[in-house]
């Protein structure tokens, strides 16, 4: 089944701590975007990557960091400089631009729960 | 910074009557989408419409489009019980390859 995997599906991180949230999409997209989700509120865009070994900064990219080494794979890393770790984090795929403009839909992952014990 | 907010934070009614969610942003843009989050999943898409559209159905769902009031609309007709969900728009600001979110709408449907 084509698809977008994220694992694991709840993580607890020690203070100090770094962890690597893992994404992958066999769906042949392009494009790969990482969000933070805290409890009632929208999705936050921490980081995304357009082609492989390329990515930029989202809104709160400090304290996390990404790598496209390969096209399916889009990991995140959320390390012991990110203050407030604790939040649902999602990972999404689109075919990314298509034309002059990026008319695609995302599609998402099932989550990561991240917990600092 | 999100680029969208949606209008009402949370909305109850029961099942048969129609539910209206709106959506504000701040930029232009290539498009806006509707995503759905059932409790703690990952989001499902459920329309795009783009910026020189202004109105677009898919089933009970009715997305509209103002550009020049940088709104949108979603009317889901007649739920259900099963759309009981978060409902988020998103937006593509133009000239950029970001997709951001807005805040969301927490929507109940009672039996």
């Amino acid at each position: 089944d084509g698809g977008i995997t994220q694992s694991p599906k709840y993580l607890f991180r020690k203070e100090g701590q770094n962890v690597t949230l893992s994404c992958e999409q066999n769906l042949n997209h392009d494009a790969m975007y990482w969000y933070r989700q805290d409890p009632g509120q929208g999705l936050r865009l921490i980081y995304y990557s357009q082609i492989v070994n390329d990515f930029q900064k989202g809104d709160i990219a400090e304290g996390y960091s990404v790598s496209r080494e390969k096209k399916e794979s889009f990991p995140l890393t959320v390390t012991s400089a990110q203050k407030n770790p604790t939040a649902f984090y999602l990972c999404a795929s689109s075919k990314g631009w298509e034309s002059a403009f990026m008319n695609t839909e995302a599609f998402f992952g099932q989550g990561t729960r991240l917990t600092v014990v | 910074s999100q680029q969208g907010e949606e209008d009402p934070q949370a909305l109850s009614i029961q099942e048969g009557e129609n539910a209206t969610m709106n959506c504000s942003y701040k930029t232009s843009i290539n498009n806006l989408q509707w995503y759905r989050q059932n409790s703690g999943r990952g989001l499902v898409h459920l329309i795009l419409i783009r910026s020189n559209e202004r109105e677009k159905h898919s089933g009970r769902l009715r997305v509209t489009l103002d550009t020049s009031k940088k709104s949108s609309s979603l009317l889901i007709t007649a739920s259900r019980a099963a759309d009981t969900a978060s409902y988020f728009c998103a937006t593509v600001p133009y000239n950029t390859d970001k997709l951001i979110f807005g805040t969301g709408t927490r929507l109940q449907v009672f039996p």
